[in-house]
């Protein structure tokens, strides 16, 4: 079956580069989100990686896809006190268009 | 990005009573909606996909009779929580997709309080 997993917690300064990583164990997987959620809010769509690209850039974010090792990683240049959230990372498979969600990164910008 | 509105984004019932939870899709039309709770600190558990005209999809462990979907139209999308108990008390977020599109937009969440 499906699986997502993402370490729990990440804290950085204001200013540098947050890394958010993520492992999936499906191959099968098409689609792989990024999801920013503040709290006692739904879900933000930030951006997210169709399965045959490597990379993914936009404007601050870049996101990262090792097909091979079933890594996708989420780095956020200059970040911000606002970046402060939870951050999901998701699969979709091509099959059935349910979506199945890591536990959460809740990110902590320092000042 | 696409607006998915959800309401209300905060109740508070009695048990035993019934709760109706609306999913709005704005400005696209949405040919599948997805319902999921979310407990505090944890991720999103899916509870059904419901495609409009059809029955909805439960996951398993799901009681489909507490946890009514409704999916009339292709903007619209309804969970009613019936016969509320203190374990209902959760955050319920849906979403809404059209088919083959990527993403999936989602609402603003519903904190239900069962007292």
């Amino acid at each position: 079956g499906e699986d997502v997993e993402q370490s729990l917690f990440l804290s950085v300064r204001e200013g540098d580069s947050s890394v958010i990583n993520c492992t999936y164990t499906d191959s099968s997987s098409t689609y792989l989100y990024w999801y920013k959620q503040e709290p006692g809010a739904g879900l933000q769509l930030l951006t997210y990686i169709f399965s045959n690209m490597d990379m993914k850039q936009d404007q601050r974010l870049t996101v990262l896809l090792n097909k091979k090792d079933k890594h996708l990683s989420l780095r956020i240049a200059d970040t911000q006190t606002g970046d402060s959230a939870i951050y999901f990372c998701a699969e979709r498979l091509s099959n059935a268009g349910k979506s199945t969600f890591g536990d959460g990164t809740t990110l902590t910008v320092k000042p | 990005g696409a607006v998915v509105s959800q309401h209300p984004s905060r109740v508070i019932c009695k048990s035993g009573t019934s709760v109706k939870i609306e999913c709005r899709s704005l400005d696209f039309q949405a040919t599948t909606m997805f319902w999921y709770r979310q407990f505090p600190k944890k991720s999103l558990m899916l509870m059904a996909t419901s495609n409009e005209g059809s029955k909805a999809t439960y996951e398993q462990g799901v009681e489909k009779d507490k946890f009514l979907i409704n999916h009339a139209s292709l903007t619209l999308s309804t969970l009613t929580v019936t016969s509320a108990h203190p374990e209902d008390s959760s955050f319920y977020i849906c979403s809404a997709a059209w088919t083959g599109g990527p993403e999936a937009f989602f609402g603003q969440g519903t904190r239900l309080t069962v007292v």
